[in-house]
């Protein structure tokens, strides 16, 4: 059962670059979000979904894309990568019942 | 501003006495708290929740707090355990659904054999 699934674990991109972390789930969950995880900070939401078609910005969504165009995947997108997006991200997902966020592994990113 | 706090960085604690973290919360609309527990490069998984319409909830040797009144919540673990170490978040939601659920800045568990 592989739950949250993330790619890829790390990365190193310039400044200016663009990339997208890509996030799938096999859950069936309605519920898929994006956090960032920064020493002192805890984790941040970025962006969350409630359902294929729908997104919504969380505490820190500036210099991120979202899309969910399925029920599975959920991909993040740096349009333009700054040296203040080097963090850790976690994909979760949920369903209502129990407000448990499943996380993925995790995604390095560093941008120089 | 943070909604959800978690101001110790760090707690040590001895081998099979009780570890108690902290955690407080500003935002009066969130209904439902969870911790979790992170290891490192590891993703957080899920401990122990409650809903606002209790004030305690345990789960073998953990125990989790709620006073409304205080907008605090505290999590116990007893006996603790070197296992035990890790960082662990407080996080919070605004109905009994994970979507936009809020964390704290995370506390370190060390437990020392």
């Amino acid at each position: 059962n592989a739950g949250v699934t993330q790619t890829p674990k790390f990365q190193v991109l310039k400044t200016g670059q663009s990339m997208t972390l890509q996030c799938a789930q096999d859950m069936n969950h309605e519920y898929m979000s994006w956090y960032r995880q920064d020493p002192g900070m805890g984790l941040r939401l970025i962006h969350y979904s409630v359902g294929a078609g729908i997104t919504d910005q969380g505490e820190v969504p500036n210099g991120y894309n979202v899309s969910r165009s399925t029920t599975e995947d959920f991909p993040l997108r740096l349009l333009s990568a700054a040296p203040s997006q080097t963090s850790v991200y976690f994909c979760a997902s949920t369903t209502t019942n129990t407000g448990e966020l499943f996380f993925g592994e995790g995604s390095r990113l560093t941008v120089l | 501003d943070q909604q959800v706090k978690q101001n110790s960085p760090s707690l040590s604690v001895q081998e099979g006495r009780i570890s108690i973290l902290n955690c407080d919360y500003t935002n009066s609309m969130f209904d439902y708290f969870l911790w979790y527990k992170k290891y490192p490069a590891e993703g957080p998984t899920f401990l122990i929740s409650i809903s606002s319409i209790k004030d305690k909830n345990e789960d073998g040797r953990f125990t989790v707090f709620l006073n409304k009144s205080a907008k605090h919540l505290s999590l116990h673990i007893v006996p603790s355990q070197p296992g035990d170490s890790a960082v662990y978040f407080c996080a919070a939601s605004g109905n009994t659904g994970g979507f936009k659920t809020i964390f704290g800045a995370g506390t370190r568990l060390f437990v020392k054999a």
